[in-house]
């Protein structure tokens, strides 16, 4: 069975500075699909980035962007110039993918870090 | 504007009676997906489907029973046999196909019972 780790339970940054945020997981799978999600206060889900494990490039979006190491299963996201609004719970999933690519079902969510952004 | 709305989204309800949580999609999804949410913990799989009048259970599905009449929709039932109701819901979409597998999120349904 797949396996989400979250080591950090709690991290805070100030603002404008660079934070890193830390995920390992467990799978014999080789082809699958990893995620960031952000859940702010209002408790709505939202997908930061995402990686395609077959692709050695890691993945940036703006200001996030991930360190994967798929021999290591690894898959940390670091967030650059860090703002107010980044204050959430940050969630790292798993999906294993289909043999014909797309999902093969749920995801497999870590237990999340809560990130606080000081002014 | 395209979404998924979950309703209500705070829900109150006696031990021992069932509840319906409302989860609708009008993104053209194909898989539909509930969650739970406890505090401290990631989200767990309680039920997905593929297409309509299919559907599988997931991680924690007893005590749950979903249906998938329409592509649209997706509704959760808590029955009382699940012994620890109380959480927040969280149900998903997405495309079923090697296009895309990205899982959008509603935003979710609070249940407390009492």
């Amino acid at each position: 069975a797949q396996t989400v780790t979250q080591s950090q339970p709690e991290m805070s940054v100030q603002e404008a500075e660079t934070v890193t945020l830390s995920c390992t997981y467990d799978t014999s799978e080789n082809n699958y699909y990893l995620f960031w999600y952000k859940q702010p206060p209002s408790r709505q889900m939202i997908l930061v980035i995402r990686q395609e494990a077959y692709k050695q490039q890691n993945a940036t979006e703006n200001r996030f962007s991930v360190n994967f190491q798929k021999a290591a299963k690894s898959f940390s996201l670091k967030i650059s110039d860090s703002q107010l609004g980044d204050t959430a719970m940050y969630f790292c999933a798993f999906m294993t993918a289909s043999n014909y690519g797309g999902s093969q079902g749920n995801l497999i969510f870590g237990k999340g870090t809560k990130l606080s952004v000081k002014p | 504007d395209g979404g998924i709305t979950q309703s209500p989204k705070y829900l109150f309800r006696k031990e021992g009676q069932n509840v319906t949580l409302s989860c609708e999609q009008n993104l053209n999804h194909d898989a539909m997906y509930w969650y739970r949410q406890d505090p401290g913990q990631g989200l767990r799989l309680i039920y997905y489907s593929q297409i309509v009048n299919d559907f599988q259970k997931g991680d924690i599905a007893e005590g749950y029973s979903v249906s998938r009449e329409k592509k649209e929709s997706f509704p959760l039932t808590v029955t009382s046999a699940q012994k620890n109701p109380t959480a927040f819901y969280l149900c998903a979409s997405s495309m079923w196909d090697s296009s895309s597998y990205e899982q959008y999120f509603g935003p979710g349904t609070r249940l407390t019972v009492t």
